[in-house]
């Protein structure tokens, strides 16, 4: 079975200032990685996802994460965050195939202040 | 293009009522699923196909029913509402687990 740790609950930072955001991961086959922004009142938006191949992922909005294999993490970062990335954001896991659910984190609580 | 639809958006039940909440996706995706968020929970696994006319149930089932007699529908029903059901209910779909799931905008279900 998979499961999904993210480290920090809530993660307040300053306008223009770069973010992190942990995310580590447990499983006994190989898996799928994916970052998901939910913002105030709305669904789940897929920021970017790791299938194979190149450990550094580019997303959408400017976010990149880095796919560690022997750490078992997929940190989410940003060099400069701006008020608009104010959200919620979500690790998670799939095995693919016909285990192909998303087992996700507990989610992270960016708040982006001026 | 649609997506995925999920109805209604907001609902009030009193303890012991049943009802559908519906799911519809246009983009003829094999995997749905069905999960609810709560405060930091996360969005938790309720029942889950991978095509018309198969269903399994993921971490908290309980409570809960689905059927998947087409692929584009996928209803949730509550049997006998609880206020512990009270939660955010997103209903999710994808073509394979591997390119990530398209979600639904939610239902926002108050158990009273």
């Amino acid at each position: 079975a998979q499961s999904v740790t993210q480290l920090d609950s809530q993660v307040p930072v300053f306008e223009e200032a770069p973010v992190e955001l942990r995310c580590n991961y447990s499983s006994s086959v190989s898996v799928y990685l994916f970052w998901y922004v939910q913002y105030p009142n709305q669904g789940l938006q897929l920021l970017l996802k790791y299938l194979s191949g190149s450990t550094l992922v580019k997303g959408i909005n400017g976010f990149e994460a880095e796919f560690n294999k022997s750490q078992t993490s997929f940190h989410l970062r940003k060099p400069s965050v701006h008020i608009s990335d104010t959200a919620e954001y979500f690790c998670a896991v799939s095995a693919g195939g016909s285990q192909g659910n998303l087992i996700f984190g507990k989610g992270t609580k960016l708040s982006v202040k001026p | 293009n649609a997506g995925v639809t999920q109805t209604p958006k907001f609902q009030v039940l009193k303890t012991g009522q049943s009802m559908t909440l519906q799911c519809a996706q246009d983009m003829n995706h094999e995997y749905m699923s069905w999960y609810r968020q709560d405060p930091g929970m996360g969005l938790r696994l309720i029942h889950y196909s991978v095509g018309a006319g198969i269903t399994d149930q993921g971490e908290v089932p309980n409570g809960y029913n689905v059927s998947r007699s087409t692929t584009e529908d996928f209803p949730l029903r509550l049997l006998s509402a609880a206020p512990s059901q009270t939660s955010v209910y997103f209903c999710a779909s994808s073509l394979q687990g591997a390119y990530g799931y398209t979600f639904g905008s939610g239902t926002r279900l108050t158990v009273v």
